[in-house]
């Protein structure tokens, strides 16, 4: 597969903990933020969002945590499976000086998940 | 099914050759994407449009080159003025301007040797 993010930061869990992947964004002006997890040799997948005027948004099994004093943002993937090893990246919304707004990259999480 | 696709998987060229790699949507949506990944490093942003017959560079755009001509297409050139294009490249498209959720292809991985 693909060799990703050979250099990534790496969480290591058992099947059934909760995990929590954080990472820090550097724009205090983004509005919206997106968490995507990809798989090896595979592109990216849309797990969850949320805007700037929320603390907390949760979805299934997954809940997102914004920190806008600290700039900080976090996945939380609750009783982690081992189809939930993956590296995780979070995206900021950035306005470009064209007046188009693009997403920003973290360099990624490795989360590995033993049975 | 609606998705993206992007051709080929893996593709090899020799230096010095320009190649071209495909990415096609069928989910309607007018704004399109390329990114590079590289080991490492999050996604970087090469050429973006917004609508058909128009695009516009994003932060590593030297070397490459682009063209949308159909809603559906955006292909990108890799150019032999590409210094280093051995990467991971990611085809995406959203539904509106702006960058709001992004669908990601199953990405090429080139290798120029």
């Amino acid at each position: 597969g693909e060799s990703v993010g050979l250099h990534l930061p790496t969480l290591s869990v058992q099947e059934g903990d909760n995990s929590i992947i954080n990472c820090a964004y550097s724009n205090s002006a983004s509005d919206y933020f997106i968490w995507y997890k990809q798989e090896s040799g595979k592109g990216p997948q849309f797990i969850i969002d949320i805007r700037s005027n929320m603390d907390k948004r949760q979805g299934q099994r997954v809940t997102v945590l914004l920190n806008k004093t600290v700039k900080h943002l976090s996945l939380q993937i609750a009783a982690t499976q081992p189809g939930d090893s993956a590296v995780y990246f979070c995206a900021e919304r950035d306005l470009m000086n064209t007046g188009f707004q693009k997403l920003v990259f973290g360099t990624g999480t490795r989360l590995l998940v033993s049975p | 099914d609606g998705g993206i696709t992007q051709s080929p998987k893996y593709l090899f060229r020799k230096e010095g050759q320009n190649v071209t790699l495909s990415c096609e949507q069928n989910l309607n949506h007018d704004a399109m994407y390329w990114y590079r990944q590289d080991p490492g490093q999050g996604l970087r942003l090469i050429y973006y449009s917004q609508i058909v017959n128009d695009f516009q560079k994003g932060d590593i755009a030297e070397g490459y080159s682009v063209s949308r001509e159909k809603k559906e297409s955006f292909p990108l050139t890799v150019t032999s003025a590409q210094k280093n294009p051995t990467a991971f490249y990611l085809c995406a498209s959203s539904q509106g301007q702006g960058a709001y959720e992004q669908y990601f292809g199953p990405g090429t991985r080139l290798t120029v040797t």
